[in-house]
C-alpha cells in the first residue's frame, strides 16, 4: 500500500515532442505528489508538485495531470529538450511529510 | 546548488563494518531526511530528523541510526554493514516545521560500496 508505480521504465523522445509519465499509488491518505529530476551525479531536484484538490497544474513546459478516484498522476513535459535528458521521480507522501514513497523512477532521453 | 552538502563523496568498506555519513543542510532549515538510493531505483526514506529529534522512519533496522546537530549537520551511521548496503545515500534539507509543502533540497549523495 505504500508503493508508488511508475511507468515506464525508460523513454526516448525526439527533439520538440511530448515525454509522459505516469504513475499510480494505492494509499488514499497521500496527499502530496511531487516530480523530482536527478542528473547523474546529483541529488533529485524538485521539478514541480500536485495537491489532489486540483486535476492539473502546469509550470512552464512541465504539466502534471492528477486523477483522484483512479489513484493516478502524470507528468507531461511538452517541446521536450535534450537538457530534460535526466531521470524522473514521481513521488507521494502524507500530511506529516515524514514518509516520503518515490516511484523507481523514468530515465528519459531526448534525442536532438 | 542546493547548499547542501556531504562527505565525503565515496566510500568503501567491507562487510561487518561501521560507517558514518555526513550532511550539512542550508542554513535555517530545521528539517533533515535521509535516504538510500541503491542503483537504478527511486531513494527509499530511512528516517527524518526535526530540531535534533527523529520525526519518522522508515522501513530500515535499528543498525541504521541517526544524529542532527543545532549547526544544521547531520550524521547517518550504519552498524554492521551487510552488502545490500551498498547504495547512494542523500540527504535533504527543508525549513521546519516538518510538513509535506516544504520543499526538501537534496545533496549530491554519498556513495557506498560494501565489499
Amino acid at each position: 500500500q505504500q508503493q508508488v508505480k511508475q511507468s515506464p521504465q525508460s523513454l526516448i523522445v525526439q527533439k520538440g515532442g511530448i515525454s509522459i509519465i505516469n504513475c499510480a499509488y494505492e494509499n488514499t491518505a497521500f496527499d502530496y505528489f511531487p516530480w523530482y529530476q536527478q542528473f547523474p551525479g546529483k541529488g533529485p531536484a524538485l521539478l514541480i508538485a500536485i495537491r489532489p484538490d486540483v486535476s492539473e497544474k502546469k509550470e512552464g513546459r512541465f504539466t502534471i495531470s492528477f486523477n483522484k478516484s483512479a489513484k493516478q498522476f502524470s507528468l507531461h513535459i511538452m517541446d521536450s529538450q535534450p537538457g530534460d535528458s535526466a531521470t524522473y521521480f514521481c513521488a507521494a507522501t502524507d500530511n506529516y511529510g515524514q514518509n516520503f514513497v518515490f516511484g523507481p523512477g523514468t530515465r528519459l532521453s531526448v534525442l536532438p | 546548488e542546493t547548499g547542501v552538502t556531504q562527505s565525503p563523496t565515496h566510500l568503501i568498506k567491507t562487510r561487518g563494518q561501521q560507517v558514518t555519513l555526513r550532511c550539512s543542510s542550508q542554513s535555517g532549515h530545521n528539517t533533515v531526511s535521509w535516504y538510500q538510493q541503491a542503483l537504478g531505483q527511486g531513494p527509499q526514506f530511512i528516517f527524518q530528523y526535526y530540531r535534533e529529534e527523529e520525526n519518522g522512519r522508515g522501513n530500515f533496522p535499528p543498525r541504521f541510526s541517526g544524529l542532527q546537530f543545532p549547526n544544521y549537520s547531520s550524521e547517518l551511521n550504519v552498524n554492521a554493514l551487510e552488502l545490500d548496503d551498498s547504495a547512494l545515500y542523500l540527504c535533504a534539507s527543508s525549513s521546519g516545521p516538518a510538513s509535506s509543502t516544504d520543499t526538501q533540497y537534496f545533496g549530491p549523495g554519498t556513495r557506498l560500496t560494501v565489499l
